[in-house]
């Protein structure tokens, strides 16, 4: 089945930093989502972007399909921005990355 | 608009006992998926419905795992009976077709 990469694994910033988070896939995909996972374990929708690129306040993602790769960039990061990003995807069927934990710092 | 919602926020049951989640999508969306998500890891695609069609239940352990969408509204999950391995939070999500999904709040469940 499709196989989907997230890099970095970990990553810690400080307040009012610039982060970019990447998502590489094996197979051409339908759909591909970024969803942040507070600490709470609450998912929440970012972006539905198939390709493209899109922006909502401080953050946009960017996906290239034929090269196979989403990013999803955050700038001037917030505590509040703490958690693990997931970008999942939808081929043949759904699966979600294995996560970047995101830790920022005060 | 109201949420996913799911029920109960947590569990915990000894093993052998079932236990049973309880998912209400949002209004109108036609697709249902129930997710698993271990410690420290990426959700788990379950089962997927097509209204009241189960369209993709290739990861759903099906000796103990089984699953319902009644009139493809609200969907129940159930292990029975349940093992130490199955402790995790149980996601539930709904989407009109397959575009942007939405997540519940997530059952925990604990079998000591």
């Amino acid at each position: 089945g499709i196989q989907v990469e997230q890099s970095p694994p970990d990553l810690i910033l400080q307040e009012g930093a610039n982060s970019t988070l990447r998502c590489n896939f094996s197979d051409s995909v339908n759909n591909l989502q970024w969803f942040h996972q507070n600490p709470w374990g609450q998912l929440i929708n970012l972006f539905y972007i198939p390709s493209g690129t899109k922006q909502n306040g401080r953050l946009s993602a960017t996906t290239v399909a034929t090269e196979r790769y989403s990013l999803l960039y955050i700038s001037s990061s917030q505590t509040t921005d703490s958690g693990v990003y997931f970008c999942t995807i939808y081929g043949q069927n759904f699966v979600f990355g294995p996560g970047t934990r995101l830790s920022v710092l005060p | 608009e109201a949420g996913v919602v799911q029920s109960p926020r947590y569990k915990i049951i000894e093993k052998k006992q079932p236990v049973a989640f309880w998912c209400n999508p949002i209004s109108g969306h036609n697709t249902l998926y129930w997710y698993r998500q271990n410690l420290g890891q990426g959700p788990e695609l379950l089962i997927r419905y097509e209204n009241e069609e189960a369209v993709d239940d290739s990861q759903l352990p099906k000796d103990r795992f089984s699953a319902e969408r009644l009139k493809g509204v609200d969907s129940t999950l159930k292990i029975q009976p349940a093992e130490l391995g199955d402790s995790a939070v149980y996601l539930c999500a709904s989407s009109f077709t397959e575009y942007g999904y939405t997540f519940g709040s997530g059952t925990r469940l604990t079998v000591v």
